[in-house]
């Protein structure tokens, strides 16, 4: 089991809903982060929070709208997305300082209609 | 210039053998090289990661070669097993790896 936990684990949406990814860790890191990850590709960064701040913005477009409510807690609001969108979202967290590697959850699966 | 670049994009190992994937960047501003892997409907697990200064680190049946002047590395994995089978990634990050680019990754299939 991984100790960044993503909820839900699959989400089927439409073009028009409204609906939310949640990350949350509890080993302490103030660094979280979002990513895409489309079939056989690698995860592309999306987000990046230090200390509650979004720091790194990877020229996401606005229909994604993350939040960082505590150290704890990361969120990805989505609203109005496209077929396209359709992917695994992953969060992951780390230690800010040094060389400190990220620790990815398992992500969420993300079917657009 | 971000960009890490890793080969081969697949590779089929038997069960005992060496799996080796390369791994090269430009950016001499990366100063982590992780290692991860993935399973299907998995999230990227760390596996083995190195820092530019050490040429060398070796976890288990994982061991990473890492040659600053060419600016390559690799990761061995002796003795593979089917259990080794999945998606690794190489990547490498800077600035307290608020950057941080993933390699293309390379689909290992072990045969039993």
């Amino acid at each position: 089991d991984t100790e960044v936990t993503q909820t839900p684990k699959h989400l089927v949406m439409g073009m028009t809903n409204k609906k939310s990814l949640k990350c949350e860790q509890h080993m302490g890191h103030r660094a979280m982060y979002w990513y895409k990850q489309k079939a056989k590709k690698p995860p592309e960064l999306m987000f990046v929070y230090s200390y509650e701040k979004l720091s790194i913005n990877e020229s996401v477009p606005s229909r994604f709208s993350p939040e960082c409510p505590n150290s704890s807690l990361l969120n990805l609001h989505l609203h109005a997305l496209q077929p396209e969108d359709s992917a695994l979202y992953l969060c992951a967290s780390s230690l800010i300082g040094g060389n400190q590697p990220q620790h990815f959850g398992d992500g969420t699966r993300l079917s657009i209609l | 210039q971000q960009q890490v670049k890793q080969s081969p994009q697949s590779l089929i190992v038997q069960k005992g053998g060496i799996s080796i994937i390369n791994c090269a960047y430009e950016n001499t501003a990366f100063d982590y090289f992780p290692w991860y892997q993935q399973f299907p409907g998995k999230g990227p697990a760390l596996l083995i990661a190195i820092r530019p200064d050490v040429s060398e680190k070796k976890e288990g049946r994982f061991t990473i070669s890492f040659n600053k002047s060419a600016k390559q590395f690799s990761l061995h994995i002796m003795d593979s097993q089917p259990g080794d089978s999945a998606t690794y990634f190489c990547a490498g990050q800077y600035n307290y790896g608020q950057n941080f680019v993933f390699g293309p990754g390379t689909r290992l299939s072990v045969l039993p």
